[in-house]
C-alpha cells in the first residue's frame, strides 16, 4: 500500500501563532483528503485537495502531486484548533491510507 | 438531518462472542468504509464497499465480516477470531470511489 508521512508529529503553539502541517505520500494518489480529529474523535473533512491549492478561512492547503506531498496551513491558531489532523491518500483500488497525523495543542 | 449513524457508542465484548457494530447513513452515498483506529495511530482501514452486494477486504479484514444488504446499511461483525478488538471503530461513506469521505461519530468496543 501507498505509505503516508505526518509532521511533525506534536506540535505546540500559542494562540495567534501559524503552523504549517506536512503529508509525504510515497505513490501516485487519485484522491488526498485533510481530516481534523476532535478530542471526542469525530472526523471532519477539512479538504479534499488531489493538486492545487484551497483555502477555507483560516485554513489553507496545497498538494504538488508530482512531488508527492501536500501542506495545510494554519494561520491565527485558536484554541478550538486543537486535536489531531490526519491527512489519507487514495490511490488506485479505492482504498484509503491514513497517516499518523499531527497533534495539535494551541495554548491561550 | 443528513448524516452518518454508528451505534452503539460503547460496546463490551466478552471473550469468545461476536459482536455487532452498526453503521447507517441517508446521504445517499455509493461507497461505504470501516476503519480501525488504535491508540496515539492513524486509521487502518478494515473493510469496504463500492456497491450493494459487494464489497472488498482492507488491510486488516482477518477476524471481521461485513455485509452490505442495503445501500443505507454496512454493518461490521467483529468475530471471536479477531483476538485485539480493543479499539475505536469508525465508519464513514462517499458519494463514489474518488470523493470526501464523512465519518460517524465512531464506536469504542473494549472487552470484558
Amino acid at each position: 500500500g501507498i505509505q503516508v508521512e505526518q509532521s511533525p508529529p506534536d506540535l505546540i503553539l500559542q494562540e495567534g501563532a501559524n503552523s504549517t502541517l506536512r503529508c509525504n505520500f510515497s505513490d501516485s494518489v487519485n484522491n488526498l483528503q485533510w481530516f481534523h480529529q476532535n478530542p471526542w474523535g469525530q472526523l471532519i473533512n477539512l479538504f479534499y485537495i488531489p493538486s492545487g491549492t484551497k483555502q477555507n478561512g483560516r485554513l489553507s492547503a496545497t498538494t504538488v502531486a508530482t512531488e508527492r506531498y501536500s501542506l495545510l496551513y494554519i494561520s491565527s491558531s485558536q484554541t478550538t484548533d486543537s486535536g489531531v489532523y490526519f491527512c489519507a491518500v487514495e490511490g488506485t483500488g479505492n482504498q484509503f491510507y491514513f497517516g499518523t497525523g499531527t497533534s495539535l495543542t494551541v495554548i491561550p | 438531518d443528513g448524516g452518518i449513524t454508528q451505534s452503539p457508542k460503547y460496546l463490551f465484548r466478552k471473550e469468545g462472542q461476536n459482536v455487532t457494530l452498526s453503521c447507517e447513513q441517508n446521504l445517499n452515498h455509493d461507497a461505504m468504509y470501516w476503519y480501525r483506529q488504535d491508540p496515539g495511530q492513524g486509521l487502518r482501514l478494515i473493510y469496504y464497499s463500492q456497491i450493494v452486494n459487494d464489497f472488498q477486504k482492507g488491510d486488516i479484514a482477518e477476524g471481521y465480516s461485513v455485509s452490505r444488504e442495503k445501500k443505507e446499511s454496512f454493518p461490521l461483525t467483529v468475530t471471536s477470531a479477531q483476538k485485539n478488538p480493543t479499539a475505536f471503530y469508525l465508519c464513514a461513506s462517499s458519494m463514489g470511489p474518488v470523493g470526501i469521505q464523512y465519518f460517524g461519530a465512531g464506536t469504542r468496543l473494549s472487552v470484558l
